[in-house]
Order: structure tokens, then sequence, then C-alpha cells
């Protein structure tokens, strides 16, 4: 079964950092256009980062220069470090799936998501 | 940025209703337009990609058109597990954005 599993959020001070993962199981992350997607508490999703190919990287304008988002192929897990933290950071964070057939399918698969708050 | 308009807000429907969510984007997206679907509490579910075509074992129910920069989800007849919030998407060029929401609340 193809599945993607968030884990490392919490709660963080403003300015403070975290790293979170999301384990892909059933296909290989090495060869798959994946994204961070968070969603505040009754909002709409926001794209936050994508990955896509050997080394093309994607980020909202809010998150560049803060948020580096990579993989480990050997682990088959994609990352998202967030550094610099802002009260409005706090969201949902889902990793997704991008699939190409005829053209992209996007968000496919989400994880069920990790919650990071930051807060004083 | 591309903005993404959904209309209404908020659609109270029966049971076997016909119903439709529009959504306009603010420049062209090349057809390059999703539809979500999100539950209380879970992930959003992808029904539809590039303006029309279902996902994987969603319902025929659902489906999809366009016109120019207007989009359109249809549920031909509201089931009991359709009451959620509706999200339009377009991946054209990034930032990739989301509309607002339409929740489709019982009547």
């Amino acid at each position: 079964e193809e599945q993607v599993v968030e884990s490392g959020g919490g709660l963080i001070q403003p300015g403070g950092s975290l790293r979170l993962s999301c384990a892909v199981s059933g296909f290989t992350v090495s060869n798959t256009y994946m994204s961070w997607v968070r969603q505040a508490p009754g909002k709409r999703p926001e794209w936050v980062s994508s990955i896509h190919g050997g080394t093309s990287t994607y980020y909202a304008d809010s998150v560049r220069g803060r948020f580096t988002i990579s993989r480990d192929n050997s682990r088959n897990t994609l990352y998202l470090q967030m550094n610099n933290l802002r009260v409005e950071d706090t969201a949902m964070y889902s990793c997704a799936r991008i699939t190409q057939a005829t053209g992209w399918i996007p968000f496919d698969i989400w994880g069920q998501g990790a919650m990071v708050i930051v807060s004083s | 940025d591309i903005q993404m308009t959904q209309s209404p807000s908020t659609l109270s429907a029966s049971v076997g209703d016909r119903v439709t969510i529009t959504c306009r984007a603010s420049q062209s997206v090349n057809t390059w337009l999703a539809w979500f679907q999100q539950k209380a509490g879970r992930a959003p579910k992808l029904l539809i990609h590039k303006v029309s075509n279902l996902d994987s074992g969603v319902p025929s129910r659902f489906s999809g058109s366009e016109s120019g920069t207007e989009f359109t989800l249809t549920i031909s007849s509201l089931q009991p597990e359709d009451f959620a919030t509706y999200y339009c998407q377009q991946y054209d060029s990034y930032p990739w954005t989301f509309g607002q929401g339409t929740k489709v609340e019982i009547k």
C-alpha cells in the first residue's frame, strides 16, 4: 500500500526550529515529485514547498529562506527543516505526492499530518 | 500569484440534490485545476484533476467542467457521505493556490 506518515511536530517558541519527517512506503521518494502543504485551523490549505527531480526545489514566499525541503533516498523519507519559526507558521503540516501521468496529478496521496504550534 | 475564488462559501442541500460549486481563477491556469474534498479532522482527498479527470475510486456522481477561467464541480445526486468542504486548486504555476472552500451542509 502506498502511504506517507509525518512526524516531528510539536510546540515551539517563536524563533525556534523543527524538522518534520515524512516516511514513505509503497513507492520510492527518490524519483517522486513531493510537496509539503499546511493548513491552519479553519483556513484553506496552503502549498509550502515542493521537490522535483534531482535538485529542483520550490518554496512559498512566506517560508523561503527559513524552510528547506530535502529527502534521504536511503531512508525513503522526505523532510522539512523549519527555522526561525513564526506564530503564523502554526498549522497542520502534511506531505503529499504529485504523480506524473498525462500531465501532473497533484496531491493524490496525503499523510495524516504533523501539528506545529508556534507560541511563547 | 493566481487567486482562486470559490462560490458559494456555504451551501445547504438535501440528499439527492444536484449541487454545483464554482471556482474562478484570476488568470489562465491552462486546465491545471483540481478539486479536493475534506472532512473534519482529515486530510484533503483528491477528487478531480486536470479539470474533469476523476481520481481512482471517485464515484461518477462527481464531475468537473470549465468555461475559460471559471471551473465547476458538480455532484449529480448528493449522498450522505458527500457533506464536507470542497476546495479547488490550481497547479499551473507556483505558488500553487487553493480556493477558500465551499462547505456543503445538510439542509
